[in-house]
């Protein structure tokens, strides 16, 4: 099973844009669903999209318009962008892969990114 | 109203079975929808256990224990997580999530005290 390692900033301030990068270990990114999920604060999931290696993605439609997720096969990444972010996107994202679209087999850890001036 | 409810936390003693329910919306009929269980501990990522839409398509996640088994109420509408033999570790929130709309949802999650 690969592992999935989140990287990016723990602070962003409001009305700018997250970004995070989802690092691969253990296996390429081919063939594998990426997906981005967030969890506020002692609150419940929220998935927030997919994109599959090749390209294709399909975005939460509450967060559709402020959404963007690529993927590098070269580096065996998934990236997000989430833009205008408020106190309300404030939570610990996580990024989850699977071979089929359904599966959310392998996780990251998880990073904690605080929306706050 | 949310699409999947679940109870917020739920309590079960030591060895004895607990039934972890996941209502559908008015409108969305459970029996048209694969159910996907997660686990999730304390300061950890959420865990695939399975998912279930009948007896005949269902799977049990890698290394889950048979013990956690998945089924349906159609009265209810609702999907249930059954847990037998209840061990300590097995204290976590649970999760729920079917495709709705395009989208994955995930139930509000409930938080199993084992007593």
């Amino acid at each position: 099973q690969v592992q999935l390692q989140e990287s990016g900033p723990g602070l962003v301030k409001p009305s700018e844009t997250l970004s995070l990068t989802c690092t691969v270990s253990g296996g390429s990114i081919i063939g594998y669903y990426g997906n981005w999920i967030r969890q506020p604060p002692g609150k419940g999931l929220e998935w927030i999209g997919y994109i599959y290696y090749s390209g294709s993605t399909n975005y939460n439609p509450s967060l559709k318009s402020r959404v963007a997720i690529s993927a590098d096969t070269s580096r065996d990444q998934f990236s997000l962008k989430l833009s205008s972010v408020t106190a309300a996107d404030t939570a610990v994202y996580y990024c989850a892969s699977g071979y089929n679209w359904d599966e959310f087999d392998s996780w990251g850890q998880g990073l904690l990114v605080t929306v706050s001036s | 109203q949310a699409v999947l409810t679940q109870p917020s936390s739920l309590s079960a003693s030591l060895g004895a079975s607990a039934s972890l329910t996941c209502t559908l919306r008015s409108g969305i009929n459970v029996d048209t929808y694969r159910i996907y269980w997660y686990q999730q501990k304390p300061g950890s990522p959420p865990q695939y256990l399975l998912r279930y839409r009948s007896g005949s398509d269902k799977q049990q996640g890698s290394g889950v224990p048979s013990r956690f088994s998945g089924s349906k109420d159609a009265s209810a509408n609702a999907g249930i997580l059954l847990i037998s033999g209840l061990q300590s570790e097995d204290e976590a929130d649970y999760y729920c999530m079917i495709w709705h709309s395009g989208a994955w949802v995930f139930g509000g999650g409930s938080k199993l005290t084992v007593l």
